[in-house]
């Protein structure tokens, strides 16, 4: 199975500082690396797909970037509405497996 | 606008099996795979497995194999796992989720095991 190592495990930033959270994929992926965004009590809101792409209707401080098997995701001068746990998903190949999650928080 | 409105609460006996079902709308049922993940309280996500719609062939996490049955009813779009053998090891939220990346989520359904 393609291990997802994601750090930081949680995250005390202040409002519009940048915010960068890591995936390490244990093997090649590819581009099929996805960010997820969780707020409590809801599900999961796809971020960016493809490692680099903006998903449809979320704010273009969100950005995703690929460094060989390690992704990151950047939040640009972070807001009060990103606290949340956010994750990474490999969807390269069975079984498809996330990152531990990142717990964002305002400091 | 895509919706997966998925099945209400369960509250399950040890050693029972339960259905829960994922009905999707706002586009081509057979389009995308659908996807079921678990979420535990400790807020760690698993793929449990897949189901392409058309054809209803699956694919599943070998760690949820004889565990979860993915099954599909295509004249209503509706996508269904059911869960077999309940411990309260399976005790969490279970997703839907359907669209290229993942892109659409049910809103969980949470299933309880207890005596």
């Amino acid at each position: 199975d393609i291990q997802m190592t994601q750090s930081p495990a949680s995250l005390s930033a202040s409002l519009e500082e940048i915010v960068t959270i890591t995936c390490q994929a244990s093997q090649d992926i590819g581009n099929y690396l996805s960010w997820y965004q969780q707020k409590p009590g809801k599900s999961p809101q796809l971020l960016i797909h493809s490692a680099t792409s903006l998903a449809d209707g979320v704010p273009s401080r969100f950005s995703g970037s690929r460094s060989g098997t390690q992704y990151s995701l950047k939040i640009n001068r972070l807001q009060v509405e990103d606290t949340g746990i956010y994750y990474c998903l490999q969807h390269y190949s069975a079984p498809y497996t996330f990152g531990a999650g990142t717990k964002l928080e305002l400091k | 606008q895509v919706q997966l409105q998925q099945s209400g609460a369960e509250l399950a006996k040890p050693g029972s099996s339960v259905k829960i079902s994922c009905k999707a709308s706002g586009y081509t049922f057979t389009s995308y795979a659908m996807h079921w993940i678990k979420q535990t309280t400790g807020q760690a996500l698993e793929w449990t497995g897949y189901i392409a719609p058309g054809s209803g062939g699956t694919k599943y996490n070998e760690k949820f194999k004889g565990k979860a049955t993915l099954t599909v009813d295509k004249s209503s779009s509706t996508a269904y796992m059911q869960l077999s053998s309940l411990t309260p090891v399976d005790t969490a939220v279970y997703y839907c989720a359907s669209g290229s990346s993942f892109a659409y989520w049910g809103q969980g359904t949470l299933v309880t095991v207890s005596s």
